[in-house]
């Protein structure tokens, strides 16, 4: 049973442009929500978090907005960059313990 | 200052064969945790030590798969009779404490390979 789901695998956009990505989750007891980003060969470094009192939080160019209702999160990076180029995971699971569940992520390319 | 490491970085055995898979977590840090990563899926849980205990195994997909943390830091996940649905990439990540709050810092991963 998948609770965390990232339905788009790839997305492809412009250097300097926005780039969206969406996770949706189903079970309502997840109120901590992150993002990961992984490199090939690596294992995934942790991006952004959020938890569910809030509906966005924001770090340079990085932007994770919450809809509890929607049960919906999605991440923007904007400007884009090359170095963005990565596989990107959301990840959702209670507040008071690390027990994340992992969506499968989307690969995100920027082109220059 | 060293992130989690795991060994050995590739693994490839016949169907059948016992195998060990080592994680190093990052000092100081009391939660351990195992994911599997099949081709194109995201980390699937699998089992977390707060210490050396067993918080959550519930994620260990049958009994061929053991974990243990004897001394609250290396951690080795063992399979026994492998079979070719084993094949993945195994990471190990860890964390300061449980709380979600604190990252978990993962490992580069064993790719298994079960022939």
């Amino acid at each position: 049973d998948q609770q965390v789901k990232q339905n788009s695998p790839s997305l492809s956009v412009q250097e300097g442009r926005i780039s969206i990505l969406n996770c949706d989750y189903t079970n309502s007891m997840f109120d901590y929500f992150l993002w990961y980003k992984k490199y090939p060969a690596e294992g995934p470094t942790f991006l952004i978090s959020i938890s569910s009192i809030k509906d966005k939080n924001e770090d340079g160019r990085f932007t994770v907005f919450l809809n509890k209702s929607a049960k919906h999160l999605s991440l923007h990076i904007v400007p884009s960059q090359p170095g963005d180029s990565a596989v990107y995971f959301c990840a959702a699971g209670p507040y008071n313990n690390n027990d994340m569940r992992f969506g499968a992520g989307t690969r995100l390319t920027v082109k220059p | 200052g060293a992130g989690v490491s795991q060994t050995p970085s590739n693994k490839v055995t016949e169907k059948g064969k016992y195998v060990e898979l080592r994680c190093d977590p990052i000092s100081g840090h009391t939660a351990l945790y195992w994911y599997r990563q099949s081709l194109g899926q995201g980390p699937e849980f699998l089992i977390y030590f707060q210490g050396t205990g067993a918080a959550d195994d519930s994620g260990l997909p049958n009994d061929r798969f053991f974990a243990v943390r004897p001394e609250g830091s290396v951690s080795t996940l063992k399979i026994q009779r492998t079979e070719r649905g084993d094949s993945a990439v195994y990471l190990c990540a860890s964390s300061l404490t449980l709380h979600s709050t604190d990252t978990q810092y993962f490992g580069p991963g064993t790719r298994l390979t079960v022939l």
